[in-house]
């Protein structure tokens, strides 16, 4: 297994455009997280996935943020509208929570950079 | 509400001796901690964890502590490599839930 796999790695959208973001998260891995990092800060939480159920949704995410994992797999994470504010890191990670073990990977990130 | 904490943005250390970096958090619901590190435009490297029920948790020259009462986490590295020059993350997690990360310490390791 090659670990978290995101596609694109970079991604440069003008203002109002759509953008969709897939991850292939590690393969026996049940839950798989979204984040965004800007610079200076910590990845910041926007959602995660149990299997295909979207168990959390950040309260900050805009509406414009819409996050899938039709078949417990992959996902694919969509930004309507782009903004320059949405320039960032969006960073994917897949975990498989384990009695006391508990470790999350990530995966390259893809870079978004609104014009 | 910044949950986890980061106090010290940045440290420096010489190669061959300890590196101590710390964490802070405050929702004493978190039971599961984690330390990842990262290099410019590259996603986090899982490093190592720990669960509340430990004190303790060692992987080669990484060792994580942990105090509950003070509610305070550390990340030994020993010894220092100028490999290891990077940003460190400390997050938490309650029951495997979504990770909150702090705001990383920037680790310079020198010859």
């Amino acid at each position: 297994d090659t670990g978290v796999s995101q596609d694109p790695r970079h991604k440069i959208t003008k203002r109002g455009q759509n953008v969709t973001f897939r991850c292939d998260p590690i393969s026996e891995h049940n839950r798989l997280y979204w984040y965004r990092q800007t610079l200076g800060q910590g990845p910041e939480f926007l959602t995660y996935f149990q299997n295909e159920a979207q168990l959390e949704k950040s309260r900050l995410l805009s509406d414009r943020f819409s996050a899938e994992r039709p078949k417990g797999s992959f996902s694919t994470l969509e930004i309507q509208r782009t903004e320059q504010g949405d320039s960032a890191m969006y960073l994917c990670a897949s975990s498989l929570p384990l009695g006391q073990e508990f470790e999350a990977f990530f995966g390259q990130g893809t870079r978004l950079t609104v014009v | 509400d910044q949950q986890v904490k980061q106090n010290s943005p940045s440290l420096s250390v010489q190669e061959g001796r300890i590196s101590i970096l710390n964490c802070d958090y405050t929702n004493s619901m978190f039971d599961y901690f984690l330390w990842y590190k990262k290099y410019p435009a590259e996603g986090p490297t899982f490093l190592i964890s720990i669960s509340s029920i430990k004190d303790k948790n060692e992987d080669g020259r990484f060792t994580v502590f942990l105090n509950k009462s003070a509610k305070h986490l550390s990340l030994h590295i020993v010894p220092s490599q100028p490999g290891d020059s990077a940003v460190y993350f400390c997050a938490a997690s309650v029951n495997t839930d979504k990770l909150i990360f702090g705001t990383g310490t920037r680790l310079q390791v020198f010859p």
